[in-house]
């Protein structure tokens, strides 16, 4: 299996400017998960889908983030418009429904955005 | 309130010199504690689980043990390819959610 992919694996960009970040997840996996990792806050859950339906968002930090996934296979957190504090590495993860209380969550590379 | 702690923030090794990471957590029943590996520019990497107090894991020169209050990452004999941050999250009884610690930032010289 590729594992969870995401794109792009860099994003550079000036504050005010949309970003949309991916995540393509592990085939099968029905959880996914967006995270934010910075070096005063760690890892951080975003939001978390279970079966493409957001189940829980209270991670989302502002309404310029917001996050979609229109079907199994592919999600997206777009934040719109972006401001320096916003840098950060974002990673995707998934998990499997087999799992049960195990859940345990695989994670993409991550991508790393600078917002200048 | 929910937590993970994790110490010490940074660790320097003599390759071969064995030596334990902690971390300590405060949850409300918790459901699984969980180890990862995180290497510069990668997304974490999944080590172990733990679900009870005693309970014990191997993998090559990683042990990870767990007391009702706390775990510990065991590296023995470790060569510096073992160099990463290693975190560890909390789940609680009927969550989705892992509580991350800051991690432990392993540097073992040869």
């Amino acid at each position: 299996d590729a594992g969870v992919i995401q794109s792009p694996r860099h994003e550079v960009t000036e504050m005010g400017q949309e970003v949309t970040l991916r995540c393509k997840p592990i085939s099968g996996h029905n959880s996914l998960f967006w995270y934010r990792q910075t070096m005063m806050r760690g890892l951080e859950l975003l939001i978390y889908f279970n079966n493409n339906v957001p189940i829980d968002d209270s991670g989302m930090p502002e309404d310029r983030f917001s996050a979609k996934m229109p079907n199994a296979s592919f999600s997206t957190l777009k934040i719109q418009p972006s401001e320096p504090r916003d840098s950060a590495v974002y990673f995707c993860a998934s998990s499997s429904p087999g799992q049960g209380a195990k859940n345990i969550q695989y994670f993409g590379a991550g991508t790393r955005l600078s917002v200048l | 309130e929910d937590q993970v702690t994790q110490s010490p923030e940074a660790l320097r090794l003599q390759e071969g010199e064995s030596s334990s990471l902690n971390c300590s957590y405060t949850v409300s029943g918790l459901r699984g504690l969980f180890w990862y590996r995180q290497d510069p520019g990668k997304g974490p990497e999944f080590l172990f689980t733990l679900y009870s107090a005693g309970e014990e894991k191997e993998k090559e020169r990683l042990k990870a043990t767990l007391t009702k209050k706390e775990s510990f990452l065991h590296i023995t004999a470790p060569k510096p390819e073992d160099s990463a941050t290693y975190l560890c999250a909390a789940r609680m009884d009927s969550s989705y959610k892992l509580i991350f610690g800051s991690g432990t930032r392993l540097l073992v010289r040869p």
